[in-house]
């Protein structure tokens, strides 16, 4: 069946790197545009950013413009999202969501989410 | 880009009918019909209910409805079933090539 699974979140230090992978499978992989949204404890969904079915197009939410960057390798089946100068404000679950097709922003599968931290 | 606006909370009886409201701006709502609504349950991941602002993923039940008229979007669910408890998000397409969520609307099912 359709799955995804994240993983690498844990607790970082302010100012420090972390980054979050995202598995696939159940689907042609290479055939979909692939998001990430973030919730914050108690709070609601806020988009982060997405990355085209080839890699070629990417977007980003203007919370994290220039400190993360959303990347993909459709040979592995897997998306990235490198998180840089990480702040307490980007604390949250972090999930992996497939777009409905190319660049909808409809996000009709998600994974379970991974969890981060920033803690000094 | 600042969050849609929905309502904190509503309610309903089982059986009855509620909507949800999700006001935007002409960038994202009243621009584009690229509208979508998730369904929450606590600790879980979102789902999709509703795409392009009318329409049905399949396996989604036929009482939750879409409609969008100006900058304001709608979603309606009929017949509340005990279920349906859960944290409504409205998301939109913005003029900037991102995507923009409502604060979400916590469903009590009395």
């Amino acid at each position: 069946q359709v799955q995804l699974v994240e993983s690498g979140g844990g607790v970082v230090q302010p100012g420090r790197s972390l980054r979050l992978s995202c598995a696939a499978s159940g689907f042609t992989f290479s055939s979909y545009a692939m998001h990430w949204v973030r919730q914050a404890p108690g709070k609601g969904l806020e988009w982060v950013a997405v990355i085209s079915y080839d890699g070629g197009d990417k977007y980003y939410a203007d919370s994290v413009k220039g400190r993360f960057t959303i990347s993909r390798d459709n040979y592995e089946k897997t998306v990235y999202l490198q998180m840089n100068s990480l702040r307490a404000e980007d604390t949250a679950v972090y999930y992996c969501a497939k777009d409905y097709d190319q660049l909808l922003f409809i996000m009709d599968v998600w994974g379970k989410g991974t969890t981060v931290t920033v803690f000094s | 880009q600042s969050a849609l606006t929905q309502p904190a909370s509503v309610s309903g009886s089982p059986g009855q009918s509620i909507t949800i409201s999700c006001t935007g701006t002409s960038s994202d709502i009243g621009g584009y019909n690229y509208v979508s609504w998730y369904q929450q349950h606590p600790g879980r991941a979102p789902k999709l209910m509703i795409y392009d602002v009318t329409k049905r993923p399949s396996g989604v039940s036929n009482r939750f409805s879409g409609s969008k008229s100006d900058n304001t979007a709608s979603l309606t669910i009929s017949g509340l079933q005990a279920e349906d408890e859960a944290d409504y998000y409205c998301s939109s397409y913005t003029s900037s090539s991102t995507l923009v969520f409502g604060g979400g609307t916590k469903l009590t099912v009395l």
